[in-house]
């Protein structure tokens, strides 16, 4: 089975704040890698699909890159908003597999 | 408007069985792939289970062979059905679609989930 590492597990930052999360799979999964937002006792939120494309609706200060083991989802200048935890998530040969999350706190 | 809603969790006995819905709207169950999700309190996400448009249905191995996925197209609703019930089952289950053409089989449309707790 593929395992995904993310990494910080908590973030610290501020309002304005450059964030970076980065997410290791096991193997090589392609740009089969997507990231999510969730608040809490809410579902999660489709931010990218595929790596690098932002889902429809989702503000442009969010930004994934990466291909085969290495991936990071960039936030580019924090919002309120944005505090949540994020995980990302891969998908290869029936089973889908995600990180253990990473929590943004206001620092 | 599309939306998934689950019902059909509650307080229930270890060895004890469950059966989720999760009833669609927006779109169709059966033309897509269609996934189990859950997360125990204060934990992270752990995919569950998925059936593919085609019929063909997948576990993680931590449920394999207790738990079963399946979909009643008349009624566009998704189900899992849940036996032999452990403590280690008690979590938020939701319900998700994995968009396959453009989105690359990543959850775009999730329900609101369903608590499940395993307790005598």
């Amino acid at each position: 089975d593929i395992q995904m590492t993310q990494s910080p597990s908590t973030l610290s930052a501020s309002v304005g704040d450059r964030v970076t999360i980065t997410c290791r799979a096991s193997q090589n999964i392609n740009s089969w890698l997507a990231w999510y937002q969730q608040k809490p006792g809410k579902a999660p939120k489709l931010l990218i699909y595929k790596a690098s494309s932002l889902e429809s609706g989702v503000p442009s200060r969010f930004s994934g890159s990466g291909s085969g083991t290495e991936f990071t989802l960039t936030i580019s200048s924090l919002q309120p908003d944005d505090f949540a935890t994020y995980y990302c998530q891969q998908y290869n040969s029936y089973s889908w597999t995600f990180g253990q999350g990473t929590k943004v706190e206001i620092k | 408007e599309v939306q998934l809603v689950e019902t059909g969790g509650g307080l229930i006995q270890p060895g004890g069985s469950l059966r989720l819905s999760c009833a669609a709207s927006g779109f169709t169950v059966s033309s897509n792939y269609m996934s189990w999700v859950r997360q125990a309190p204060g934990k992270g996400l752990e995919w569950v289970s998925v059936i593919y448009n085609g019929g063909s249905t997948y576990y993680a191995d931590s449920v394999k062979g207790r738990f079963t996925i399946s979909r009643d197209n008349s009624k566009n609703t998704l189900y899992l059905q849940i036996n032999s019930l452990r403590a280690e089952d008690t979590a938020v289950y939701f319900c998700a679609r994995a968009q396959v053409v453009i989105r690359g089989s990543a959850f775009d449309i999730w329900g609101q989930g369903t608590v499940v707790t395993v307790s005598s």
